[in-house]
């Protein structure tokens, strides 16, 4: 059971906006930045967003975050089919001292 | 260019112990706070345990506490974690990842294997 709750999966055809949603408390999203991260087959994690909308250089700007509250949510839009990859967001959390991240979402390009 | 390298995975038995290390290139590696982030087969990312820059602080995840040490040798550029009494459950591929910004992982090792079993 993961601190930050992501759905397990989503999915989309090419070109259209697909969003992840990533909901947690108080004591993470709630006072703390997002991260974004995704996760091709068999590869190592990549930095998608940080700080909570910023991208670094090199992320197209098909990819956008946002948050409101303690939740947080991950938008692609013009979906493509090399977006297919596990998303996961994370949080630092001030109750356990540590990062702590969601579940992961499967997307699935159509 | 930038890189982490992690190493010393494998096979050990429940209870044994094994250290991992991660030795990083191309930026100035002792200006950084690093993590160790592992992954089960097929499972999720969970975050294992942090450590400064200079090495005076250190956080782990609860999953860890009392059984895993995070060190580093900023004169070496290599990030240690060091992991005791193992269990099954410890099976994973084990990632270094350093902190960015806050706690924006920007550079990611290739990741090792640890497998616990008897």
């Amino acid at each position: 059971q993961s601190v930050l709750t992501q759905p397990p999966s989503a999915s989309g055809t090419p070109g259209q906006r697909v969003t992840i949603s990533c909901s947690g408390s108080s004591s993470n999203i709630g006072s703390n930045f997002v991260y974004w991260y995704q996760q091709l087959p068999g590869t190592a994690p990549k930095l998608l967003i940080y700080r909570n909308n910023q991208r670094p250089s090199g992320v197209p700007d098909r990819f956008s975050g946002s948050k409101s509250g303690t939740s947080a949510s991950l938008a692609i839009s013009g979906l493509r089919s090399e977006d297919e990859a596990d998303y996961y967001c994370a949080a630092w959390d001030d109750s356990l001292s540590g990062v702590v991240f969601g579940g992961g979402t499967k997307l699935t390009v159509l | 260019q930038m890189q982490l390298v992690e190493s010393g995975g494998g096979v050990v038995q429940p209870g044994r112990s094994l250290r991992l290390s991660c030795a990083a290139s191309g930026f100035t590696f002792s200006s950084y706070d690093i993590h160790w982030v592992r992954q089960a087969p097929g499972k999720g990312l969970e975050w294992v345990a942090v450590i400064s820059s200079d090495g005076s602080i250190k956080y782990y995840a609860d999953s860890v506490k009392g059984r895993f040490t995070i060190s580093r040798d900023n004169s070496k550029n290599t990030l240690y974690l060091q992991m005791n009494s193992l269990r099954a459950e410890d099976t994973a591929v084990y990632y270094c990842a350093k902190a960015g910004d806050a706690y924006a992982f920007d550079l990611w090792g290739q990741g090792t294997m640890v497998t616990v079993s008897s």
